[in-house]
């Protein structure tokens, strides 16, 4: 099975812009989860969508935000970007089995705010 | 919420010797202790996973051990080589159907010394 993908893998945008990053999660999986990744924050949950339903969100501003498309595809949009919002944006998919969940993440999208 | 801490922030290691990494968690209902191994560059990628119903796990030369009471979980690499340099991330989790977020710890750079 392919991996999770995630479109594009770089972004350089200016401050005040808006950014839309995208993420298949793998074939069959149906529940895709984002984090946002930084040197200062490290590795910090955004939010989780499963069935095109938000079930968790993390403590970010209003100005993230996301959905999924019926076929499991995530976006995740921010608005009026700042220098803050610079860093690498994972996603991941997860697999549900008997014994339990395990997220597999794609590449990220390396996002740079001037 | 959860809380992860992880220790130590860096460790450095004569290739064939062991190196342990160690995490604790706040929230007890926290079932699901994940670590990932993330490369310069590259995605976290899953190298042993543990629940909370096992005290310890081993696959080849990576070990993870839970003490629940504690509150507390251990990745155990023996035998080290330089392809294990890398930057290790635990993360815990309320593994149940309909809540997939990880919480991570700030991540421990592992360099192996030839």
């Amino acid at each position: 099975k392919a991996g999770v993908t995630q479109t594009p893998r770089y972004l350089i945008k200016t401050r005040g812009q808006q950014v839309t990053l995208s993420c298949s999660p793998i074939s069959g999986h149906r529940s895709v989860s984002w984090y946002q990744q930084t040197p200062g924050q490290g590795l910090q949950f955004l939010f989780e969508y499963f069935s095109e339903t938000q079930r968790n969100k993390g403590n970010f501003p209003g100005r993230f935000s996301g959905r999924q498309f019926s076929n499991s595809r995530s976006e995740m949009n921010v608005s009026t970007l700042e220098l803050g919002d610079s860093a690498l944006y994972l996603c991941a998919s997860t697999l549900w089995t008997s014994g339990g969940e395990t997220q597999y993440f794609g590449p990220g999208t390396r996002l740079l705010v001037l | 919420g959860e809380n992860v801490e992880q220790h130590p922030s860096t460790l450095s290691v004569q290739e064939g010797d062991s190196a342990v990494i160690k995490c604790t968690y706040s929230d007890s209902a926290s079932n699901y202790f994940p670590w990932y191994k993330q490369e310069l560059g590259k995605r976290p990628q899953l190298i042993i996973d543990i629940r909370s119903n096992v005290g310890e796990k081993k696959d080849q030369r990576i070990a993870v051990t839970l003490n629940k009471t504690a509150k507390h979980f251990s990745l155990h690499i023996t035998e080290t080589q330089p392809e294990d340099s890398a930057v290790y991330f635990c993360a815990a989790s309320k593994a149940n159907f309909g809540n997939e977020k990880l919480t991570f710890g700030t991540g421990t750079r592992l360099t192996i010394i030839p």
